[in-house]
């Protein structure tokens, strides 16, 4: 079954340092991939995809993220963190060119910046 | 600017009663779903609708209907609503081969 697990919970990490969340699918094909931020009581922001070509895709807010096909990963990274950075992350993957359209998201990652 | 609303924002209830939630968006997107998310679970796909009169079930759409008249609208019932169904509500809207917009939600409690 297609699925998308996002391991880590919560994560802390200080103001400055650097983070990875990861996200692993499990899909037949290569999907279309999301990450998006929801701040609390607010929806979700989209803040980078991966449809094709280049697997280093940058987004907003000073995120990156990563497509390994032989890993099944989309991890996104940010250098230094930030303190209005702490909010709830979540991976998404959809079908592809002949995809339905349709998200799977991870159950999310929180995260915590001290200062 | 194109939007996507939701409303109302909050909504409290007893069970039993039918509710409608509204999810209203601008960006003449074809694409429109709704989701629920719960503590756990992330969002989970209730039901979605590629055009007028098109309308599908998700993962986890018993107790739940939508309609979908125009464009811009695809409300979401609860015919009966169950204590299980207290949530946040998210809507969303997309067009062919982009991404996902969402609403700012909906929180419901059934008491």
């Amino acid at each position: 079954a297609q699925s998308v697990t996002q391991p880590d919970i919560h994560i802390t990490v200080s103001e400055g340092a650097s983070l990875e969340l990861r996200c692993n699918y499990s899909y037949g094909a290569t999907p279309y991939l999301f990450w998006y931020v929801q701040s609390p009581g607010q929806g979700l922001q989209l803040l980078l995809k991966y449809f094709s070509g280049d697997t280093l895709v940058q987004g907003i807010k000073g995120f990156e993220a990563e497509f390994k096909r032989s890993q099944s990963s989309f991890n996104l990274r940010k250098p230094s963190v930030h303190w209005s950075d702490a909010a709830e992350y979540f991976c998404a993957v959809e079908g592809g060119p002949s995809g339905t359209y349709k998200y799977i998201f991870g159950t999310g990652t929180r995260l915590k910046v001290l200062a | 600017d194109a939007e996507i609303t939701q409303s109302p924002r909050h909504k409290i209830t007893e069970t039993g009663r039918q509710v409608t939630l509204a999810c209203h968006q601008t960006w003449n997107h074809n694409n429109m779903f709704w989701y629920r998310q719960d503590l756990g679970h992330g969002l989970r796909l209730i039901h979605y609708s590629y055009g007028v009169q098109d309308t599908n079930k998700g993962e986890v759409s018993d107790g739940y209907s939508v309609s979908r008249s125009n464009t811009e609208d695809l409300p979401l019932t609860l015919e009966s609503a169950a204590s299980s169904q207290t949530s946040v509500y998210f809507c969303a809207s997309s067009d062919w081969g982009s991404e996902q917009f969402f609403g700012p939600g909906t929180r419901l409690t059934v008491l």
